[in-house]
């Protein structure tokens, strides 16, 4: 079974801290990928990784980074953070040769 | 226009009734198409593939009209497990090929 984690279910933070999101998968895959989820938005891309060091942006990258030393390890940044970051995080891997892609649990960070 | 539309609901139905839902995309160069189901407050999970042709599993049966831009997703029988919301992801084909989805359409099956 492909397991992907990540590293808080919750997580409360004050505006203008650096922000860690980490996410980890068992399978070695080499894309990862980060989401953003809000309510009538849907899931939205931040940023992906297609290997180690490789990363490219998503759809709304804005105040958001990532880092990728380790293919099993796929961190994402929030360098300050501020409240209209509050939202469910999702991070997903996806195997070679196919298009499915694996979600965490997420992270529902909010920022006060 | 976006690139995945969906009506949001939520669709109430009662146990044992069968309802459907469609999802528009904009991308005519889509390739490959699915349904994901996400629980409440849980991670999306594949459900299904949908092929050119249609397919189906058990109570579930996806249907693709290329001409017409459009997947959709029949529930026969609905259980109350079934209540879920439903993404209907389509496939950027490229690098990592990248999934778009949807807002979701949520789905109540009651008693």
């Amino acid at each position: 079974d492909v397991k992907v984690t990540q590293s808080s279910r919750y997580l409360v933070k004050r505006t203008g801290e650096k922000v860690f999101l980490e996410c980890v998968q068992d399978m070695d895959h080499e894309n990862m990928f980060w989401y953003r989820q809000d309510p009538g938005l849907g899931l939205r891309l931040i940023y992906f990784s297609y290997d180690v060091k490789m990363k490219e942006k998503g759809d709304i990258p804005e105040g958001y980074s990532v880092s990728r030393e380790k293919k099993e390890r796929f961190s994402l940044i929030l360098e300050s953070a501020s409240t209209n970051q509050t939202s469910m995080y999702l991070c997903a891997s996806r195997p070679p040769l196919s298009y499915e892609q694996y979600f965490g649990p997420g992270t529902r960070l909010t920022v006060t | 226009r976006k690139e995945v539309e969906q009506d949001p609901g939520p669709f109430n139905v009662p146990e044992g009734a069968t309802v459907a839902f469609n999802c528009t995309y904009s991308n005519s160069a889509s390739q490959s198409f699915f349904w994901y189901r996400q629980d409440c407050r849980k991670e999306p999970k594949l459900l299904m593939s949908v092929y050119s042709s249609g397919n189906e599993d058990g109570r579930f049966t996806a249907q693709l009209n290329r001409a017409s831009q459009y997947i959709s997703l029949l529930i026969r029988d609905s259980k109350l497990s079934d209540s879920a919301t439903y993404l209907c992801p389509t496939v950027n084909t490229g690098t990592a090929s990248k999934l778009t989805f949807g807002t979701g359409t949520r789905l109540q099956v009651t008693l």
